[in-house]
């Protein structure tokens, strides 16, 4: 079956532009988390969601990050007035529950670069 | 804050040697997973342990849980050029979300 999508693969914007990072779950998975991981780095929790609403943004690093998913599948996180220090690979990854034991499927990332 | 202490963060070994990786915390987890990504991919889970003291193989990988959850080690006998990758271990809090390590870069030449 179809894992975990992202879309773009890659995005090159100039700092002060809007972007937004979508992401497709598996089919059924009501749990969906955005991490961010830095060159060299693990990745890093920003936001999760159960179903349509937000359970746990307490990662999002400011209010120019902020993330959707209306419809309690497909997620977009946007990022305003983007900053060289945004540039990341922003990963996604869903899970059929939320439990420690319950295992989280990532998708290959977006890579964004703020020139 | 939660934070998992990943050692070593590079390794370059030659094919047929062992190694271990260890992850180490201050923190209590639910569960701990180690995952392994490659150039361009997000990572994939490789195990859960969520028992202290568990221990579980996969073929030649060996996890281990301390017996406090705090802590946890990947052990690789007899590596291959094919186990070559980034090794992330991370801890599970309530709510599901993950707290990783920094990782470790794992090179095996042949």
């Amino acid at each position: 079956g179809a894992g975990v999508s992202q879309t773009p693969s890659n995005k090159v914007t100039e700092k002060g532009k809007y972007v937004e990072l979508r992401c497709d779950p598996i089919s059924g998975h009501t749990a969906l988390y955005w991490y961010r991981q830095s060159l060299g780095q693990g990745p890093e929790f920003l936001i999760y969601f159960q179903g349509t609403g937000a359970a746990d943004d307490s990662g999002l690093p400011n209010d120019r990050f902020f993330a959707v998913r209306p419809e309690g599948s497909v997620s977009t996180l946007k990022i305003q007035r983007t900053e060289r220090g945004d540039s990341a690979v922003y990963l996604c990854a869903s899970s059929s529950g939320a439990g420690a034991a319950d295992t989280q499927y990532f998708g290959p990332g977006t890579r964004l670069t703020v020139l | 804050t939660q934070l998992l202490e990943q050692s070593p963060q590079f390794l370059s070994i030659q094919e047929g040697e062992n190694l271990t990786v260890y992850c180490n915390s201050s923190s209590v987890f639910s569960s701990l997973q180690w995952y392994r990504q490659e150039p361009g991919e997000g990572p994939v889970l490789l195990v859960t342990v969520v028992t202290g003291g568990e221990v579980k193989k996969l073929k030649r990988l060996t996890f281990q849980f301390g017996d406090a959850r705090k802590d946890s080690s990947l052990h690789i006998t007899a590596a291959q050029p094919g186990d070559t990758g980034l090794y992330l271990c991370a801890g599970a809090v309530p709510g599901g979300k993950l707290i990783f390590g920094q990782g470790t870069e794992l090179s095996v030449k042949p």
